[in-house]
């Protein structure tokens, strides 16, 4: 069965300072794997996928996420954090028809 | 192009009363999935469709929930008697195809029930 596990249900960083959003997956298949945005009071967004391409994956809004299959992470960045990423950021991984979705992490940036 | 389009957006209704959510998903997209999500238990995945026929419903909670899809652009999501418990946001997505899919959320029906 497919599963991921986002490391930190919070993450606060300040306006212009990296994001990194941890997220670890299980799969006992090569994984489809997303990051999902959610602002308050939204629906889910995709900012990105892996699909067994290119293990550097870019996305929407310079958010970037890298497949690491040695230490089965799917982990989300982005080099500048901005006011308007403050969301929160689901990491899914695919199973079968349907998608698996973490915890959620919780982003704050302060100005 | 609209999206996921759900109704209501937000509900408040008295425990024991019939609470009907509306799906219409994306023109095309031959899946559709019922999520809930709440605070204690994330995003939980209610039941799918595909090509109109229920594939998976073991998410669902129990017998008060009921889900259809009588045509390619349409679903409803039932609960019958509702209860304070189910307060929550309900999301309807759709996708297309195999593989690596991208599924489209709706905006979400936020359900009170008191």
């Amino acid at each position: 069965a497919q599963s991921v596990t986002q490391l930190d249900s919070h993450v606060s960083v300040s306006e212009g300072t990296p994001v990194l959003l941890r997220c670890n997956y299980s799969s006992s298949y090569s994984p489809s794997l997303f990051w999902y945005v959610q602002h308050p009071n939204k629906g889910l967004q995709l900012l990105l996928k892996y699909t067994s391409a290119a293990t550097l994956v870019k996305g929407i809004n310079g958010f970037e996420a890298e497949f690491k299959k040695s230490e089965t992470s799917f982990h989300l960045t982005k080099p500048s954090a901005h006011m308007s990423d403050a969301a929160e950021y689901f990491c899914v991984v695919k199973g079968a028809q349907k998608l698996v979705f973490g915890q959620g992490t919780r982003l704050t940036i302060n100005p | 192009d609209a999206g996921v389009i759900q109704s209501p957006r937000h509900e408040v209704t008295e425990m024991g009363q019939e609470v009907t959510l509306r799906c219409k998903p994306i023109s095309g997209h031959n899946s559709l999935f019922w999520y809930r999500q709440t605070m204690m238990r994330g995003l939980e995945l209610l039941i799918y469709f595909n090509n109109n026929v229920p594939i998976d419903d073991s998410g669902m909670p129990e017998d008060r929930f009921s889900a259809k899809m009588p045509n390619a652009s349409f679903s409803t999501l039932k609960i019958q008697p509702s209860e304070p418990r189910d307060s929550a946001v309900y999301f309807c997505a759709s996708s297309i195809g195999q593989g690596a899919i991208t599924i489209y959320f709706g905006e979400g029906s936020w359900l009170t029930v008191v």
